[in-house]
């Protein structure tokens, strides 16, 4: 089954805790992205990429990494959280650009005390 | 930049009306629009995008959008609304770069 997978999907962790989601997709597409979901923002982009080792900022990267060593995952690292990255994290995919149909996963809950 | 503005948040509509879902756009380039749905306690799911060509885009669900370049406008329609309707439907931008704008949301209600 086509599908992108996040993990985990709840966590509640403490300020500075380092800590990272994972998102992996199993349909070969070349443009991944992280958006955050926040009531009355919509979803904001924080960083996508267009293939392996290529990485870009979306509108709100500041307190994010990404890495792109393969194709198929695409982690969020969060160095150093703070309580205002608490959030519903989406990754989404598509074959080659946004423009594509995204494919979203099902969301990554996190908590920041 | 781009931007999506989206004028309703909350929309209730009884079973089997109408309705319209408004969004308007900025951009200083053309764009690409798109809408999605987010069903409650899921991800987001493409309902229907313009690219290029006809302005009346036809997505999936009875759904549709036109492009108004000149009000900078794609409104989301349907004809006749299901209770499974109920969702937020969020409207979204990319310029021919690569990043993508998605507006605030407006949560539609559908009742019986």
């Amino acid at each position: 089954e086509a599908q992108v997978t996040q993990n985990p999907r709840y966590l509640i962790t403490v300020t500075g805790k380092k800590l990272t989601v994972t998102c992996s997709q199993n349909m070969n597409h070349e443009y991944m992205s992280w958006y955050r979901q926040d009531p009355g923002l919509g979803l904001r982009q924080i960083y996508y990429s267009m293939n392996v080792e290529v990485t870009d900022k979306g509108d709100v990267p500041e307190g994010y990494k990404v890495s792109r060593k393969e194709k198929r995952n695409f982690p969020l690292i969060l160095e150093s959280p703070s309580p205002n990255q608490t959030s519903l994290y989406f990754c989404a995919s598509s074959l080659s650009g946004p423009t594509d149909t995204q494919y979203f996963g099902p969301g990554t809950r996190l908590t920041v005390l | 930049a781009q931007s999506v503005t989206q004028l309703d948040s909350q929309v209730p509509v009884f079973e089997e009306a109408p309705v319209e879902l408004r969004c308007n756009y900025s951009s200083s380039v053309s764009v690409y629009l798109f809408w999605y749905v987010q069903y409650p306690n899921q991800g987001l799911q493409l309902l229907l995008k313009y690219l290029s060509g006809s302005t009346l885009v036809k997505g999936i669900n009875g759904f549709e959008a036109e492009f108004n370049k000149s009000q900078t406008s794609f409104h989301l329609r349907k004809p006749s609304v299901h209770i499974s309707d109920t969702a937020e439907y969020f409207c979204a931008v990319s310029d021919y770069g690569q990043n993508f704008v998605f507006g605030p949301g407006t949560r539609l209600s559908v009742l019986p």
